[in-house]
């Protein structure tokens, strides 16, 4: 299938500074990218759809300013966690959509741990 | 997106087939069934997908019932590796760029030695 990349695979931050989450669509070209939060034992919650070259659309309850996404390539995305605090600390995942041959199919990243301390 | 209703858990014993059931009863006729698993820790996999036709690859085998209101997914052979949650969504193949994919609580499939 196709391959979705996330960098880094794990980041520890302190309280109060930004972080950037990058999601690479690697073979295909992605025009949606999704991004969701995971706490443990939980389900994938989204937070969040994005469209190149246009604003995210958020979830209820998500903070835009807060969870900043930039999608201005067909191949990257990123989400930005600023001012974070210990509460950010969750399981990031991207995903992308691929409307090639597999025919809309969504493909995952790795997903990227975020510690705030 | 179609609610899908799923068992919170399963057990199957290595080498054995794993039958995971999956309930989609108000789906439209433009939606498909996708399947993806996660293992602890890693972003999702997708597994296959279908609209009403079984569908075999090399992961699993897709069973969609004719009214498609429920499918199971086949592991033939369960390893230890399948170890993991399975989720099942129902969304169309064809849809706007603002289509987004929600999850459920999915099944917990636990492979036993």
């Amino acid at each position: 299938g196709a391959v979705v990349s996330q960098h880094p695979s794990r980041v520890i931050c302190k309280s109060g500074t930004s972080v950037k989450i990058e999601c690479r669509s690697l073979d295909f070209q992605a025009t949606t990218m999704f991004w969701y939060r995971q706490f443990p034992k939980q389900s994938l919650m989204l937070m969040a759809t994005s469209n190149e070259g246009s604003k995210a659309t958020y979830e209820q309850g998500v903070e835009k300013d807060k969870f900043l996404i930039n999608h201005a390539s067909l191949t990257l995305s990123t989400l930005t966690v600023t001012s974070a605090h210990p509460e950010d600390s969750s399981f990031y995942i991207c995903s992308a959509r691929d409307r090639g041959v597999t025919g809309n199919t969504i493909y995952f990243g790795e997903g990227s741990w975020l510690t705030v301390v | 997106d179609a609610k899908t209703t799923q068992p919170p858990s399963m057990d199957c014993a290595e080498g054995r087939a794993a039958n995971l059931p999956c309930n989609h009863s108000t789906i439209s006729g433009n939606e498909y069934v996708y399947w993806y698993r996660q293992i602890h820790s890693q972003g999702p996999q997708y597994i296959i997908h279908g609209l009403k036709n079984n569908e075999t690859n090399e992961m699993a085998s897709l069973i969609i019932t004719e009214d498609r209101k429920s499918s199971t997914l086949i592991l033939p052979h369960a390893t230890l590796r399948d170890t993991a949650v399975y989720y099942c969504i129902v969304r169309p193949l064809h849809s706007g760029g603002y289509q987004k994919v929600t999850f459920g609580t999915g099944t917990k499939l636990q492979v036993i030695p």
